[in-house]
């Protein structure tokens, strides 16, 4: 089993669409869990950051954490057009230093 | 702007060559990364510096060899590109030396013909 299983889509939904993008882990060690944007042919740009269990929102994105379930989800509510990228998940913790990543989910917001 | 950049952003060599890449970061970090993205997008660490002290040397084929002069500072050399090294290369710094909250840089495309 992977440490990071995350479904790679492609998720095309239209403008407007509640998006949600998840992840499951394997390592019950992870505590710190990130979610990345990546535009195509740009680097990895950091969107939410959350330790431990519970919820976070920032302006439409919503990042949750359920270490019980070992699964983390981000939600994007009213998507638009300029959410088009692929998402990636990471998280790492204990005495892993490393961030592991999820291979990324691609996702199209149609106008 | 405060920002990780890295030079070049596209390199086209032939087999066996060796070249480099370099990172810089000016949002006073102290720790600095790489990583590699294959053609699937999986991004694998390959290796992570703390104030120039090495602290994440990945399963890397020793033809990789990074640098770091300073802690703004960190470079990639790669002796006898192969064909398999091609890939997108991307530096990426944070605080600290547990990995949260990474910043990327723009990536280093690697094409070897």
């Amino acid at each position: 089993q992977k440490e990071v299983e995350q479904d790679p889509g492609p998720l095309s939904v239209p403008e407007g669409a509640i998006v949600s993008l998840n992840c499951t882990y394997s390592n019950s060690a992870f505590q710190y869990f990130m979610w990345y944007r990546q535009y195509s042919r740009k680097g990895p740009e950091l969107l939410m950051y959350t330790y431990s269990s519970g919820n976070k929102e920032d302006g439409r994105f919503t990042a949750q954490v359920d270490k019980s379930s070992k699964y983390i989800s981000l939600f994007i509510r009213d998507s638009q057009p300029s959410d088009s990228a692929t998402y990636l998940c990471a998280m790492n913790g204990g005495s892993n230093y490393k961030l592991t990543f999820g291979k990324g989910t691609l996702l199209t917001v149609n106008p | 702007d405060t920002a990780v950049s890295q030079t070049p952003k596209y390199l086209v060599t032939q087999m066996g060559n060796d070249k480099s890449i370099k990172c810089e970061q000016n949002l006073g970090h102290d720790t600095m990364y790489w990583y590699k993205q294959d053609s699937k997008k999986f991004l694998k660490i390959m290796f992570s510096y703390n104030n120039k002290e090495l602290i994440i040397n990945e399963t890397v084929p020793n033809r990789f060899s990074p640098k770091s002069p300073d802690k703004a500072h960190l470079n990639l050399h790669i002796n006898s590109l192969e064909l398999g090294d091609s890939a997108v290369y991307f530096c990426a710094s944070s605080q600290g030396t547990r990995g949260n909250e990474q910043f990327f840089g723009p990536g280093t495309r690697l094409t070897v013909l």
